[in-house]
């Protein structure tokens, strides 16, 4: 099966500066990698995802990067600010019916001002 | 976020009693989701649901087993709950599968 592997397992940073968490996968069916948001206490949200027929998207300050030939992909935060504090999951999965998501074991993002 | 809820939102319970979680969505979404989180593991998938009465077994099954009688519900049976099973339990749903999941807001569930 899928195994994925998140660096780093936190992250501190300074407000206004950028952020990278890096994930590789294993499985080259893979082809749907998601990134999701956990604040303390509160359920993971999906915050951009990107499929293998691309190799960046952007949304704002966010950005997520796949090179599919390595086997990895990235999350990028432009100008942190405090509220991007959170755990930061990747995960990877085949698209198609009764695929599954497998998820990264999660980067803490401090954001200190 | 108001279209998944969880009960109980918080429970303990004994070693070796049985334990039932539920998750109910108004979103119509065909598929379902129960994962756990601990730490150091990130989110691990138990079991999941791809349609009423279709299920199947997710890495961490072992103890665990699920039922899906209507679009809406997707319940997760512990049938003789261990320390292990101590957890936060998240369960979610998606109209497409793996992809867009939406979760709930979790189960902290602890077994003494």
């Amino acid at each position: 099966g899928e195994n994925v592997e998140q660096h780093p397992s936190t992250l501190s940073v300074q407000e206004g500066d950028s952020a990278v968490i890096k994930c590789t996968y294993s499985d080259s069916a893979s082809n749907y990698f998601p990134w999701y948001k956990q604040e303390l206490g509160k359920r993971p949200q999906l915050i951009i995802d990107i499929r293998s027929n691309v190799g960046e998207k952007k949304d704002q300050r966010i950005a997520v990067t796949l090179n599919k030939t390595a086997k990895h992909f990235s999350l990028h935060i432009t100008e942190t600010q405090p509220e991007d504090s959170a755990v930061y999951f990747c995960a990877a999965s085949p698209t198609g019916t009764a695929s599954k998501l497998t998820f990264g074991t999660g980067t803490r993002l401090q954001v200190t001002l | 976020d108001a279209g998944i809820t969880q009960s109980p939102r918080h429970k303990v319970t004994e070693t070796g009693t049985p334990v039932t979680l539920r998750c109910h969505q108004t979103e119509n979404h065909r598929y379902m989701y129960w994962y756990r989180q601990d730490p150091g593991h990130g989110l691990r998938l138990i079991h999941y649901s791809y349609g009423v009465k279709d299920t199947d077994k997710g890495e961490v099954s072992d103890g665990y087993s699920v039922s899906r009688s209507k679009t809406e519900d997707f319940l997760l049976t512990l049938e003789s709950a261990t320390s292990s099973q101590t957890s936060v339990y998240f369960c979610a749903t998606s109209p497409w599968g793996a992809e867009e999941q939406y979760f709930g807001p979790g189960t902290r569930l602890t077994v003494t």
